[in-house]
C-alpha cells in the first residue's frame, strides 16, 4: 500500500516569497513521485516528477522538487512566487508495476497575495 | 493547451437517473483514466485502461462503467446516480512508459438532487 502525506493544508505568501510545499510518502518498493497544480474550477496539470537519478528536479514556472530517500520526502519548491500561483497544489506516487495509478495527497491550498 | 477533452462540464440529474461522460484525447497517449475528485479536492482513480488491460479500482460500485471505442476515446457511464456520486470526475490519459506524468482534462463535475 503507498500513502501519500501533506501535512500543510493550507500555504500564505506574499508575491516574491520563497515557498516550500511538504509531502512525504510510504511505499515498499520502486516509485515514481510527481506534482501537479490545479487552479480553481481547472484539471490537474503536471509540474514535474522524480524517479530516479538527480534528486533535484526541476519543473515548469521556477518550481523545483527534492527528492530524499532517508526522509522519504519530495518537497516542492518556489524561490518567488507570483499572484498566478495561486491554486492547490497535489503530491503524488504510482509504483511501476500498475502504470498511471496515482495516489495523491489531500492537496496543498496555496494562497500568494499580491 | 486542452489535449484532453470532456463533455459535459456540468451536469445535474435526479438520483436514479444514467449519466454518461465522455474524454476524447489527441495526444496519441495509449492509456486513459478516470479520476474522481469529491468536495474536499480528494482524487481517487476509477479506472486505467489501454488496449490490453481494464484495471478496476476495487472501491468502484458496479454502477460505474467504462466505455471506450478506441485508444483516443474513454467515456465514464453510471448506470443509476446515487447522491454519494456527486463529484467533479476527471479524464486523463499518458503513455505507457511515462508514468507519473499524466494530462488531464478540465473535469465533469456532477451534481445528484
Amino acid at each position: 500500500t503507498q500513502t501519500v502525506s501533506q501535512s500543510d493544508a493550507h500555504v500564505t505568501v506574499f508575491e516574491g516569497d520563497s515557498v516550500e510545499l511538504r509531502c512525504n510518502y510510504s511505499y515498499g518498493g520502486s516509485i515514481y513521485l510527481s506534482w501537479y497544480i490545479q487552479h480553481h474550477g481547472r484539471g490537474l496539470q503536471f509540474l514535474l516528477k522524480y524517479y530516479s537519478g538527480n534528486p533535484v528536479v526541476q519543473g515548469v514556472n521556477g518550481f523545483k522538487a527534492e527528492f530524499s530517500k532517508s526522509d522519504s520526502s519530495f518537497h516542492l519548491r518556489k524561490a518567488s512566487v507570483h499572484w498566478s500561483d495561486s491554486a492547490v497544489y497535489f503530491c503524488a506516487v504510482s509504483g511501476t508495476q500498475v502504470v498511471g495509478q496515482l495516489t495523491f495527497g489531500r492537496g496543498t491550498r496555496l494562497q500568494v497575495y499580491a | 493547451e486542452t489535449a484532453v477533452f470532456q463533455t459535459p462540464n456540468y451536469h445535474v440529474t435526479q438520483v436514479g437517473n444514467e449519466v454518461s461522460f465522455n474524454c476524447k484525447q489527441t495526444l496519441g497517449h495509449d492509456t486513459m483514466y478516470w479520476y474522481k475528485q469529491d468536495s474536499k479536492k480528494l482524487l481517487k482513480i476509477m479506472f486505467s485502461y489501454n488496449n490490453k488491460q481494464l484495471i478496476v479500482n476495487e472501491t468502484v460500485p458496479r454502477r460505474f462503467s467504462p466505455q471506450s471505442s478506441d485508444k483516443a476515446h474513454l467515456n465514464l457511464r453510471i448506470k443509476s446516480v446515487e447522491p454519494e456520486d456527486s463529484a467533479v470526475y476527471l479524464c486523463a490519459s499518458s503513455t505507457q512508459t511515462n508514468t507519473g506524468q499524466l494530462y488531464f482534462g478540465e473535469g465533469s463535475k456532477l451534481t445528484v438532487l
